[in-house]
C-alpha cells in the first residue's frame, strides 16, 4: 500500500467550475498535510497546508482534512486555465519524513 | 535572497559514471531532502537528513549516496549501481517540526546516455 495516494487523472473541468482533488494517506500518526502545484518541468510550489480537521480556505482554494478517514482534499473554485497543472499531496509522517503522492493532473478548459 | 540552489540545471553523463548533484540552502533549515521524479509521476523520496552528519534512506535509496557535512549542503551522488538514473531530481529543505512546508530548488534534469 502506497503511503500517499492520489487519483492520477487527468481531471478535466471547464473554466469557472469547481475542481476537486483527493488524497488518502496510510500513516495514522501523520500530523500535517500540504498541497503543492507543479507546472511541467518546474519545481513544486506550496498552495496550502492544513493541520486540523475541517476546512481551511485561502482565496479560491479550500483544503479539507478528515484524520479519522485519513483523507485530505483540495477544492479549487472558479477554476482558471492557469490552474492547469499537476497537484501534489504531501504528508509529513514523522520526524520530517515528507512523502508525496503521485499527483493529479488538472486541465481547465476555456 | 534566501532559497535553495541546485546545480547544474541540466546534466548529461555516460552510463557507468558516478555523478554528484549539488544542493545548497541559505534558509537555515535543519531538514533537507532529495526526491526523484520520472515523467508523469510524483516525487519519490531518495534520502533525507534532519541534522548535520545524519541522514536516512527513503523509498528508493539504492544506487544513491548522500552526505551532510554542513547544514547548508546536501549533495547527492548517483552511482553506477543506479540502473535507471535518467530523471528529474529535486532537493528540498524545511524547518524542524511537523507543521512546516518543504521549499524546493529548481531541480536538476539528469540524462544518462
Amino acid at each position: 500500500q502506497k503511503e500517499v495516494e492520489q487519483n492520477s487523472g487527468p481531471l478535466s473541468v471547464p473554466e469557472g467550475a469547481i475542481a476537486s482533488l483527493n488524497c488518502t494517506y496510510s500513516d495514522r500518526g501523520s500530523q500535517s498535510f500540504f498541497w503543492y502545484r507543479q507546472y511541467s518541468g518546474k519545481s513544486p510550489e506550496l498552495i496550502m497546508f492544513i493541520y486540523s480537521n475541517g476546512d481551511k480556505e485561502d482565496g479560491r482554494f479550500t483544503a479539507q482534512l478528515n484524520k479519522a478517514s485519513q483523507y485530505v482534499s483540495l477544492l479549487i473554485r472558479d477554476s482558471q486555465p492557469s490552474d492547469s497543472a499537476t497537484y501534489l499531496c504531501a504528508v509529513n509522517q514523522n520526524n520530517n519524513d515528507m512523502r508525496f503522492g503521485a499527483g493529479t493532473r488538472l486541465t481547465v478548459k476555456p | 535572497d534566501g532559497g535553495i540552489t541546485q546545480s547544474p540545471k541540466y546534466l548529461f553523463r555516460k552510463e557507468g559514471q558516478n555523478v554528484t548533484l549539488s544542493c545548497e540552502q541559505n534558509l537555515n533549515h535543519d531538514a533537507m531532502y532529495w526526491y526523484r521524479q520520472d515523467p508523469g509521476q510524483g516525487l519519490r523520496l531518495i534520502y533525507y537528513s534532519q541534522i548535520v552528519n545524519d541522514f536516512q534512506k527513503g523509498d528508493i535509496a539504492e544506487g544513491y549516496s548522500v552526505s551532510r557535512e554542513k547544514k547548508e549542503s546536501f549533495p547527492l551522488t548517483v552511482t553506477s549501481a543506479q540502473k535507471n538514473p535518467t530523471a528529474f531530481y529535486l532537493c528540498a529543505s524545511s524547518s524542524p517540526g511537523l507543521n512546516t512546508e518543504a521549499f524546493f530548488g529548481q531541480g536538476t534534469r539528469l540524462t544518462v546516455v
